[in-house]
């Protein structure tokens, strides 16, 4: 079945730098644009980067524009996230998911998350 | 403060039907992009429960029904069930964004 499994998160000071990943299993992944999406604590969704199933189209929200840099290696079935400059409210579950194409792509199935904690 | 508008909280007995809105404008919903529907149970990721606007994916049940109008659109649940208690987010795209953007959720409590 089609999942998607989310690792790297932890605790780092602010200024710091994490890469998370994303696992994909059970699609062809190269077919698919996948995103981050985050959520801090107690809070809502909120939309942080995409990339094309090549890498040709990348975009990022801009929250995280400047600092965190998305990419894929379709050989290996695995999404990155390397964020810089880390700061406080970038405290949040990292999820990454699979966009299902149509007029505006959903997001369908998302991992279980990742958490990252940026505190001194 | 999210681009688009959810209640923060509604709340149903069980059986009952309850809604819940999403509102957005004219650079979002109104502009007719589609609108998409997550269900986040506690402690779990998000899943999605309405595509396209009205669309049910595999195993979602029937009880679950969207629609959208203007700059809005709807979540409805009928026949209320305890495993209903969830937050709910809607999702839709932004022109002015340029990216995906999301409600800030509203949290459905079954008295």
């Amino acid at each position: 079945q089609v999942q998607l499994v989310e690792s790297g998160g932890g605790l780092v000071k602010p200024g710091g730098s994490l890469k998370l990943s994303c696992a994909a299993s059970g699609f062809t992944f190269s077919d698919y644009y996948m995103s981050w999406i985050r959520q801090a604590p107690g809070k809502g969704l909120e939309w942080v980067s995409y990339i094309s199933g090549y890498g040709s189209s990348i975009y990022y929200a801009d929250s995280v524009k400047g600092r965190f840099t998305i990419s894929r290696d379709n050989a290996k079935n695995l999404l990155y996230l390397q964020m810089n400059s880390l700061r406080v409210e970038d405290t949040a579950v990292y999820y990454c998911a699979r966009e299902v194409p149509g007029a505006i792509n959903w997001f369908d199935p998302w991992g279980q998350g990742t958490l990252v904690t940026v505190s001194s | 403060q999210s681009v688009l508008t959810q209640p923060p909280s509604v709340s149903g007995a069980p059986g009952q039907r309850v809604t819940i809105s999403c509102t957005g404008s004219n650079s979002n919903i109104g502009a007719g992009y589609v609108v998409h529907w997550y269900q986040q149970l506690p402690g779990t990721a998000p899943k999605l429960l309405i595509y396209g606007n009205i669309n049910r994916p595999s195993g979602v049940p029937d009880r679950f029904s969207g629609s959208k109008s203007g700059t809005s659109a709807s979540l409805a649940i009928t026949g209320l069930q305890a495993e209903d208690e969830a937050d709910y987010y809607c999702q839709s795209y932004d022109s002015s964004l340029s990216g995906s953007v999301f409600g800030g959720g509203t949290k459905l409590t079954v008295l």
